[in-house]
């Protein structure tokens, strides 16, 4: 079946440092791909997403490039922030369904 | 505008007892989507309901788990005798359409069960 594998975490950084959260995924056809960001004692909210191949999606620094010949949608940012702290999770929307990567938990020290 | 609510946040119950948990979806939002989240884990989808349908139940336990989503009133998800392996945090989600091509789904800050 359908599957999302992302990297392993918990992921410390320092403020200001480069961000790369892996994503790769399973699935038959072309599934929609997003990034939900989980902060602490909240619900998950939608971060970005790609439709299509070669689809960007960004949203507050944060960018992820869907690519059909990888399977992946790598999440980066350019200069992580202490609020960016939180649980970030990859997921695609396959016949009806959110399927979710585990998640991986960043922190970022001043 | 409120978002979806989810309570109550925290619920305790021993091994045998009834959980009830509730949603609320956002305003005007008629499909409602329950997700479970085991210690290390991602979402797991469980069901999905319309107004008094339940559409696809493929994640749900087979037994001891109910859902509803009445005409009035909040979804209700149902666990009878718990266990404690049903510990986790279970999330509603909302939307405005139907899943047919996606929509965005609005989550709740979930409920989180401890099963003593």
């Amino acid at each position: 079946g359908d599957s999302v594998t992302q990297m392993e975490g918990p992921v410390t950084l320092s403020e200001e440092a480069f961000l790369t959260i892996n994503c790769t995924y399973t699935a038959t056809g072309y599934p929609s791909l997003f990034w939900y960001v989980q902060y602490p004692g909240e619900g998950l909210q939608l971060l970005l997403k790609a439709t299509k191949a070669d689809d960007k999606g960004s949203n507050k620094g944060f960018e992820a490039t869907y690519r059909k010949e990888t399977t992946s949608f790598h999440l980066e940012k350019g200069s992580v922030q202490v609020s960016d702290s939180a649980v970030y999770f990859c997921a695609l929307y396959s016949q009806g369904n959110l399927i979710f990567g585990k998640g991986t938990k960043l922190s970022v020290k001043p | 505008n409120a978002g979806v609510m989810q309570n109550p946040r925290h619920l305790v119950r021993r091994r045998g007892q009834e959980a009830r948990l509730r949603c609320s979806p956002m305003k005007g939002h008629s499909h409602v989507y329950w997700y479970r989240q085991l210690p290390e884990e991602g979402l797991k989808f469980m069901v999905y309901l319309q107004k008094e349908n339940i559409i696809d139940e493929s994640g749900m336990p087979k037994e001891r788990f109910s859902a509803e989503f009445p005409k009035e009133g909040p979804s209700i998800l149902r666990i009878q005798q718990v266990v404690r392996g049903d510990s986790a945090a279970y999330f509603c989600a909302s939307s405005l359409q139907t899943p047919s091509s996606y929509n965005e789904q609005f989550f709740g800050p979930g409920t989180r069960l401890t099963v003593l």
